[in-house]
């Protein structure tokens, strides 16, 4: 069965500063998404990353991913307060089904 | 614009009560997914479906029920078999290739309270 795991659970930064958010998988996938959560509202679609390797980067937020090591991070450059929010990686767990199991989240808070 | 809607945006269940979350897309997505979100937690997948007739159970299964008897439309009932249903319910959605592309698409969602 498909574990993900994100780390840390929480994270409290103060803007300008840069962390990383950890995502590790527990069996094979081809495929793997970070979202962004709002309080309250819907999943916004941030990166998809398919292959080892994949580096992909949005203003502050970079997202890689390392297929052997079945890890992803999420970095986040010189943060801002609009970067409050909880951010979810999700692993496609079998191809066939599309399966999509998430992380647990992080909730990130970002202080002045 | 092509989306995903949920409605109600709020609902409350009484104890012993079925209630059903409608979940429609004009994507022309084939599959669909119900996932279900506790506060402070990640999402966990209730049902999937890739085509229409035809859906699977997830890993929370167990209370719940489904139909997909149109492509566009896949409709998630609450019975009262489900002891603690209070949660955010979430429809999402994709297609071969759109996956991989953009992500899965998301519902606003859906807060069932019991009262």
């Amino acid at each position: 069965e498909l574990k993900v795991e994100q780390n840390p659970l929480f994270l409290s930064m103060q803007e300008g500063k840069n962390y990383t958010i950890y995502c590790n998988y527990s069996t094979t996938s081809d495929r793997l998404y970070w979202y962004r959560q709002d309080p309250g509202k819907s999943l916004e679609s941030l990166f998809v990353l398919l292959s080892n390797g994949a580096v992909k980067q949005e203003g502050r937020l970079m997202a890689s991913l390392d297929t052997k090591a079945r890890l992803s991070t999420l970095h986040i450059t010189a943060a801002v307060h609009d970067l409050s929010a909880t951010y979810f990686c999700a692993v496609v767990y079998l191809r066939v089904a599309d399966k999509l199991i998430f992380g647990t989240g992080t909730r990130l808070q970002v202080f002045p | 614009d092509g989306g995903i809607t949920q409605s109600p945006k709020y609902l409350f269940r009484k104890e012993g009560q079925n209630v059903t979350l409608s979940c429609e897309q004009n994507l022309n997505h084939d599959a669909m997914y119900w996932y279900r979100q506790d506060p402070g937690q990640g999402l966990r997948l209730i049902y999937y479906s890739q085509i229409v007739n035809d859906f699977q159970k997830g890993d929370i299964a167990e209370g719940y029920s489904v139909s997909r008897e149109k492509k566009e439309s896949f409709p998630l009932t609450v019975t009262s078999a489900q002891k603690n249903p209070t949660a955010f319910y979430l429809c999402a959605s994709s297609t071969p290739g759109q996956g991989e592309r953009r992500g899965y698409t998301f519902g606003s969602g859906t807060r069932l309270t019991v009262v």
